[in-house]
C-alpha cells in the first residue's frame, strides 16, 4: 500500500523561483494537511483541508497557497521562494479532522539559495 | 502560538533500560498523541489519548492522558536498538482541528 506520496522528494530553487509540492493518498482519509519541519522543532502547520471542498490556514500560511484538487490529492505551492522556506516539507492525511490520528507521507526536503 | 513542552531534549539510555518522557502545557487539550519519527522518514502514530486519565498501551510504550488534560507521559520499556529516533508529543486542542507539537526527543542508545 502506498499510504502518502509525496513529490519531489529533494528541490533545489533559487530565490523567487515558484514549484509545487504534490501529494496523494490512497486511503480514501478526508483530512489532508501540510507541515514543514525545521531543526530543533516541532512540526508546523502551513495549511490543512478538513474535507474534500474546503482548506484552511494553519500555524505558518504565509508564502504558501495551497489546493484541494480533488478527495485524493492536496498540494501546496511556493509562488516567490524565499530561503526562509528551506525546510523539509510533509504531507499527512487522517480519516476524520477531530481525532489526530495522522498518516504521513516520506517528506520533501526543500532548499532555497 | 500554543506551545507544548517536550522533555528531555535528548535521552541517552542503555539496552534494556526503561526510558520515560513528558510533555506539558498551560493550554486544555482533548487529545494527546504520540509520535516516533525515524530519520529520512515521516512521523509515525504510537500511541492516541482521548480521555482524561486514561493509560494506553502499545507493546513496551505506555502514554497516558494527564489527569489536568495539561500533560502527557510516554514510556518505553526494555528499551531495544530499534527504539532510536524522535519521539513527538502532540495535543489538539478543542476549539479547532490543529495539532500543536512538541519539539520532539531525541532517543539514542549507547553503544
Amino acid at each position: 500500500n502506498a499510504g502518502v506520496t509525496q513529490t519531489p522528494k529533494f528541490q533545489v530553487l533559487k530565490t523567487g523561483q515558484s514549484m509545487t509540492l504534490q501529494c496523494a493518498q490512497d486511503m480514501n482519509h478526508n483530512s489532508m494537511y501540510w507541515y514543514r519541519q525545521d531543526p530543533g522543532m516541532g512540526l508546523r502547520l502551513i495549511y490543512y483541508s478538513a474535507s474534500e471542498g474546503t482548506t484552511d490556514k494553519g500555524e505558518v500560511p504565509n508564502g504558501y497557497n495551497v489546493s484541494r484538487l480533488n478527495k485524493r490529492e492536496f498540494s501546496l505551492r511556493l509562488e516567490s521562494a524565499a530561503p526562509s522556506q528551506t525546510s523539509v516539507y510533509f504531507c499527512a492525511s487522517g480519516l476524520l479532522a477531530t481525532t489526530g490520528e495522522l498518516f504521513f507521507g516520506e517528506g520533501s526536503r526543500l532548499t532555497v539559495l | 502560538g500554543q506551545q507544548l513542552n517536550q522533555s528531555p531534549q535528548s535521552m541517552f539510555i542503555q539496552e534494556g533500560e526503561d526510558v520515560s518522557m513528558n510533555c506539558t502545557s498551560s493550554s486544555i487539550f482533548n487529545t494527546w498523541l504520540w509520535y516516533k519519527q525515524d530519520p529520512g522518514e515521516g512521523p509515525v502514530l504510537l500511541i492516541a489519548l482521548y480521555k482524561a486519565g486514561e493509560l494506553t498501551s502499545n507493546g513496551r510504550l505506555t502514554a497516558q492522558f494527564g489527569i489536568t488534560r495539561k500533560d502527557s507521559f510516554l514510556n518505553i520499556s526494555a528499551s531495544i536498538p530499534s527504539d532510536v529516533g524522535i519521539y513527538f508529543c502532540a495535543g489538539q486542542l478543542n476549539s479547532n482541528y490543529q495539532l500543536i507539537w512538541g519539539a520532539g526527543t531525541k532517543l539514542i542508545i549507547k553503544p
